[in-house]
């Protein structure tokens, strides 16, 4: 039961160009939404945040939209660099479920110079 | 400020075994948490530690366990490894407060454990 998806496995972008990542979820219980990215021989490193109270949170380069309807989140990644490749994740979690995180897949972000 | 630490970073173990990994959170981070990543299942919730007590536990068999010291440094265990243990296992921390709303979670680099 995938409660977090991420059905790009892969997205490949030009430098200075938007990078999208898209995550869907399926539990209506999640109500907050982390992104992380990870490099090769390391661990997730956190991204942004956002609570189902808002629709949007931005940060720098990064832009995290929520469509709490459609149980949809996405990434903004604007404007891309070549140190931006790397593994995204999507994180969710409940409000009682404490440090408890649901991970999608991932999606490989390569940001070509 | 020091990250979360994980020891060690590589292990060889053979089908059978049991393995203990290490892991020292950030300084003043009360909760920890613990996370298996394979190329299958992603990255999977195994247990969280609040407070010496553990707070949270994810759809792994018994075989897996963890406990927090009162320093807030916390081991899991594996026993009767099998192959399909071979993991990165990661660690992560948060905030005294203990919950992902009040603090992300910070991960440390893991430890490669492979089954043989």
């Amino acid at each position: 039961d995938q409660q977090v998806k991420q059905n790009s496995p892969s997205l490949s972008v030009q430098e200075g160009r938007i990078s999208i990542l898209n995550c869907d979820y399926t539990n209506s219980m999640f109500d907050y939404f982390l992104w992380y990215k990870k490099y090769p021989a390391e661990g997730p490193t956190f991204l942004i945040s956002i609570s189902s109270i808002k629709d949007k949170n931005e940060d720098g380069r990064f832009t995290v939209f929520l469509n709490k309807s459609a149980k949809h989140l996405s990434l903004h990644i604007v404007p891309s660099q070549p140190g931006d490749s790397a593994v995204y994740f999507c994180a969710a979690s409940e409000a009682t479920s404490g440090s408890r995180l649901t991970f999608g897949e991932g999606t490989q972000l390569t940001v070509n110079p | 400020k020091a990250g979360v630490t994980q020891t060690p970073r590589y292990l060889i173990k053979t089908r059978g075994q049991q393995v203990t990994l290490s892991c020292s959170p950030i300084s003043g981070h009360r909760s920890v948490s613990w996370y298996q990543q394979t190329p299958g299942q992603g990255l999977q919730f195994l247990f969280e530690y609040f407070s010496e007590t553990q707070r949270n536990k994810g759809n792994f068999p018994g075989r897996f366990s963890g406990r927090q010291f009162s320093n807030s440094r916390s081991e899991m265990n594996v026993s009767t490894l099998e192959l399909g243990d071979s993991a990165l296992y990661l660690c992560a921390s948060s905030s005294p407060q203990g919950s992902s709303y009040n603090s992300p979670l910070h991960f440390g680099n893991g430890t490669r454990l492979t089954v043989t």
